[in-house]
């Protein structure tokens, strides 16, 4: 069955890079979404098809995609930035996959 | 601007039912498939399934079969899942979601029903 991998925690200094890597077959073929969520909240999406940005979201948050690995990049960390971040896509038949989920930390 | 509401927090004991909503507003009801997606404390976000809102034909992931039902009522732009004889690990926050693009990214997302399944 299908997969999608994340590291448990990313944890980074105000102002820094953090870069937050998903990584699985399914993604291969099928785009990728990230989200973000915040304690007591609902997640809200920040990238779609693997990189376009939806309206409100802020610029430093980008997203690329090679091969099986897709990576969520936060550029100048901002501590409103700390939050759980998951990866989404979906298999050959059109069911859904999420993550484990990565903890940003900033430092 | 498109909203999804949910009901509010339920209590339950182990082998009871509960019927949580997720009521629509700001756009067409059946112009979007309406997700479920479950989130036990601490941890990662799973997904349940989809409901056709056209249709009304349920499509339910690997786990999710067989005590959890979803359904609607378009007179009122809700959906719902139903969970029942409760055990104590559904006890979690249960959310309801949209893609407005035909896709599977979820757009807008209901504010989460916590379900807690307790003796």
């Amino acid at each position: 069955s299908y997969e999608l991998t994340q590291p448990p925690s990313v944890s980074v200094s105000p102002g820094q890079t953090a870069r937050i890597t998903c990584s699985g077959d399914a993604l291969a073929k099928q785009y990728a979404y990230w989200y973000q969520q915040k304690p007591g909240q609902a997640p809200v999406l920040v990238i779609y098809k693997d990189s376009e940005r939806p309206s409100g979201i802020p610029e430093r948050f980008s997203g690329s995609s090679s091969g099986t690995t897709v990576t969520l990049t936060v550029s100048g960390v901002q501590a409103e930035d700390e939050a759980d971040y998951y990866c989404q896509s979906a298999d050959s038949s059109d069911s859904v996959l999420f993550g484990g989920g990565t903890k940003l930390t900033v430092l | 601007q498109v909203q999804l509401v949910q009901s509010g927090s339920e209590l339950k004991k182990p082998g009871a039912s509960v019927k949580v909503s997720c009521k629509a507003s700001g756009y067409t009801f059946t112009s979007s498939a309406v997700n479920w997606v479950r989130q036990a404390p601490g941890q990662g976000l799973e997904w349940m399934g989809w409901i056709n809102t056209n249709t009304g034909n349920p499509t339910y992931a690997q786990g999710f079969t067989g005590r959890f039902v979803f359904s609607l009522d378009t007179s009122v732009s809700t959906a719902y899942l139903q969970i029942s004889s409760l055990k104590v690990e559904d006890t979690a926050v249960y959310y309801c979601a949209i893609s407005t693009t035909g896709t599977t990214q979820f757009d807008y997302w209901g504010q989460g029903t916590l379900v807690t399944v307790s003796s």
